[in-house]
């Protein structure tokens, strides 16, 4: 059981990515998800929700109108669209899953993937 | 948006003695208050969750207590594999981490 996210590199400002982040066993369906990132010599930033139904999203205000959180149940798979992206964008990106469908605390987290955002 | 501070921002301890990590909320966040562990290269661990319930695994040298806007995270007696940083995370209204409190020798 666990979550393994891909898809970081590096961009320039005003770019785009995609992350995805991709389940294994019993670990996805029924959960709630979340992106957090940590940016170098920075703490945790919460970033976004989505239920299990995709039904109820919420973006922290640092990203709300550039990043666009969705899943795909038939693929087990978190993604995280961002554009129009920022040199403070820089960061490791972890998905973590809530250990319900809920808000509530993070029961597991990927091993994060690295976006750089640089000219 | 609920602003959670920890202090102290790092705690220089010994292997052996105790530790007490503290955070604040700016509002009532009843007990949803969560604690991870996070080591450098490694993804964050959940330890605590409602304040004051251990994750599965999790040694029972980690407590939590509190509730409302006060919360302590105590380590009884630190492990060498116990020196890492440490967030309290509020649940209440969506989701907003503390600074975090780096557990140092």
């Amino acid at each position: 059981v666990q979550l393994v996210e891909s898809g970081g590199g590096l961009v320039q400002p005003g770019g785009s990515l995609r992350l995805s982040c991709t389940a294994s066993g019993d670990s996805f369906s029924a959960y709630s998800m979340n992106w957090v990132r940590q940016a170098p010599g920075k703490g945790l930033e919460w970033l976004s929700f989505i239920s299990s139904r995709s039904n109820v999203v919420y973006y922290a205000d640092s990203v709300k109108g550039r990043f666009t959180v969705s899943r795909d149940h038939g693929k087990s798979s978190l993604f995280l669209q961002m554009d129009h992206l920022r040199a403070e964008d820089t960061a490791v990106y972890y998905c973590a899953r809530a250990g319900g469908d809920y808000v509530t605390a993070f029961d597991m987290w990927g091993q994060g993937t690295v976006v750089t955002v640089s000219s | 948006e609920i602003v959670m501070t920890q202090s102290p921002a790092t705690l220089s301890v010994s292997p052996g003695e105790r530790a007490t990590l503290s955070c604040r909320a700016s509002q009532s966040v009843s007990i949803n208050l969560a604690w991870y562990q996070h080591k450098p290269g490694q993804s964050p661990r959940l330890l605590i969750y409602g304040a004051s319930t251990r994750a599965t695994g999790i040694p029972v040298r980690f407590s939590g207590s509190g509730s409302g806007t006060d919360f302590t995270l105590t380590i009884s007696s630190l492990q060498s594999e116990d020196f890492a940083v440490y967030y309290c995370q509020q649940y209440n209204d969506w989701l907003t981490f503390g600074g975090g409190t780096k557990v140092e020798i």
